[in-house]
């Protein structure tokens, strides 16, 4: 079975500086995807970026980018410039690729305090 | 509002009682997914739709719980007797098909007393 894990419960960081989520995961499938989900207080889960397995190159959107690294099954979200509005729940998940069963795996969530 | 609506947003039931949820996923997603969601844990997986045919459920899918999707539009999850360990956010989530963004919901927060 796959297993997500964050071992991070909370971090906090200034804002307008640079901060790391971290997360591991096991599994022993060779296709997959591999997501960020913020949720705010709200509790509406948000994704924030995606990265298939098979890409070398590392997902990028806006000031999130994530630092795949396969062989040690790390992904790590990389939030440049944080904003007050980045403060949330982040929760790293997996899904097989292919057909059959695809429901997302989550990791335990990492909550994210902004400094002002 | 087009995205994935949840409701109730809150319920209250007493130990034994049945309660119902409803999940409208975005019009056109095919996948259909319900997730629980524990006090400081990330949400865990209990069953999917394609269309309406229920493909998988999770171990954690007693059989208290029963999910239907009729038509393949609304889904709803119902929890028969219910168990103070039932108490936990009810997250829903739909998408296109398997490779695109799944959308979620607001949840439904179940309080068992």
């Amino acid at each position: 079975a796959q297993t997500v894990t964050q071992s991070q419960p909370e971090m906090s960081v200034q804002e307008a500086e640079t901060v790391t989520l971290s997360c591991t995961y096991d599994t022993s499938e060779s296709d997959y995807y591999l997501f960020w989900y913020k949720q705010p207080p709200s509790r509406q889960m948000i994704l924030v970026i995606r990265q298939e397995a098979y890409k070398q190159q590392n997902a990028t959107e806006n000031r999130f980018s994530v630092n795949f690294q396969k062989a040690a099954k790390s992904f790590s979200l990389k939030i440049s410039d944080s904003q007050l509005g980045d403060a949330a729940m982040y929760f790293c998940a997996y899904r097989r690729s292919g057909g059959g069963a695809d429901g997302l795996t989550f990791g335990k969530g990492t909550h994210l305090i902004i400094q002002p | 509002d087009t995205g994935v609506s949840q409701n109730p947003r809150h319920k209250i039931t007493k130990r034994g009682q049945n309660v119902t949820f409803r999940c409208d996923p975005i019009s056109e997603h095919n996948r259909l997914y319900w997730y629980r969601q524990t006090l400081g844990q990330g949400p865990e997986f209990l069953t999917y739709f394609q269309n309406e045919a229920q493909l998988e459920k999770s171990r954690l899918l007693s059989d208290r719980f029963s999910a239907e999707r009729p038509k393949g539009s609304f889904s709803t999850l119902e929890i028969q007797r219910t168990e103070q360990g039932d108490s936990a956010m009810y997250l829903c989530a739909s998408s296109l098909n398997p490779n695109t963004e799944a959308f979620f919901g607001q949840g439904t927060r179940l309080t068992v007393v």
